[in-house]
């Protein structure tokens, strides 16, 4: 049963560059989730794709931008790179269609280390 | 918005012996659910257990198990009979029963030493 997988997983850009990340979901699993974390911090959340669209958004600029595909394989844009967007970017998927808990329960890959010179 | 405090940066513990790992958070909800993830070097984030506030009873997973105490608002986890491959970070998380994000504390980071 293959996990959450992230590609790729370092990538340096410079300052005003566009970057795509992408995530493929543990399989069955028909939500994903984007977070961002800074060097020794807690991941902070993005935003949330299910049926192909943004479902919830956490506290980021527009320049970060996402996409979500019929088989529920999702993309993280970021555009206009600065250096404070360097940081591990994760993806994790889940399944809508469970109850309770079970449905909260998030899968995580490794990642994907973003940075910005 | 939820806040989730983890007020140890860091911990070590002898191989065998039991640490326990704080966490406390602050919401008006009275549902929720409740999360460890373990991050190893290796970066993936894994869930080490998980709670629902609507049960009083403390979850358990082997060797890992958790002190809920809802109207203190704590969640701790406790790790007996450490291993070597325990080391990593520990975060505590948050989620709203009709909400999609998980809230994050800032962390744990968990040495057991041979």
């Amino acid at each position: 049963d293959a996990g959450v997988t992230q590609s790729p997983t370092h990538l340096i850009k410079t300052r005003g560059q566009q970057v795509t990340l992408r995530c493929s979901p543990k399989s069955g699993h028909d939500t994903v989730s984007w977070y961002q974390q800074a060097l020794g911090q807690g991941p902070q959340f993005i935003f949330q794709y299910y049926e192909e669209e943004e479902r919830q958004r956490g506290n980021f600029p527009d320049r970060f931008s996402g996409h979500q595909f019929p088989n529920y394989s999702s993309e993280l844009n970021v555009n206009a790179l600065w250096l404070g967007d360097s940081a591990l970017y994760l993806c994790a998927s889940s399944l809508s269609v469970l109850a309770g808990v079970a449905k909260n329960i998030q899968y995580f890959g490794a990642g994907t280390r973003l940075s910005v010179l | 918005a939820q806040t989730v405090t983890q007020s140890q940066p860091e911990m070590s513990v002898q191989e065998a012996e039991t640490v326990t790992l704080s966490c406390t958070y602050d919401t008006s909800e009275n549902n929720y659910y409740l999360f460890w993830y373990k991050q190893p070097p290796s970066r993936q984030m894994i869930l080490v257990i998980r709670q629902e506030a609507y049960k009083q009873q403390n979850a358990t997973e082997n060797r890992f198990s958790v002190n809920f105490q809802k109207a203190a608002k704590s969640f701790s986890l406790k790790i007996s009979d450490s291993q070597l491959g325990d080391t990593a970070m520990y975060f505590c998380a948050f989620m709203k029963p009709n909400d999609y994000k998980l809230s994050f504390g800032a962390g744990t980071t968990v040495t057991v030493r041979a």
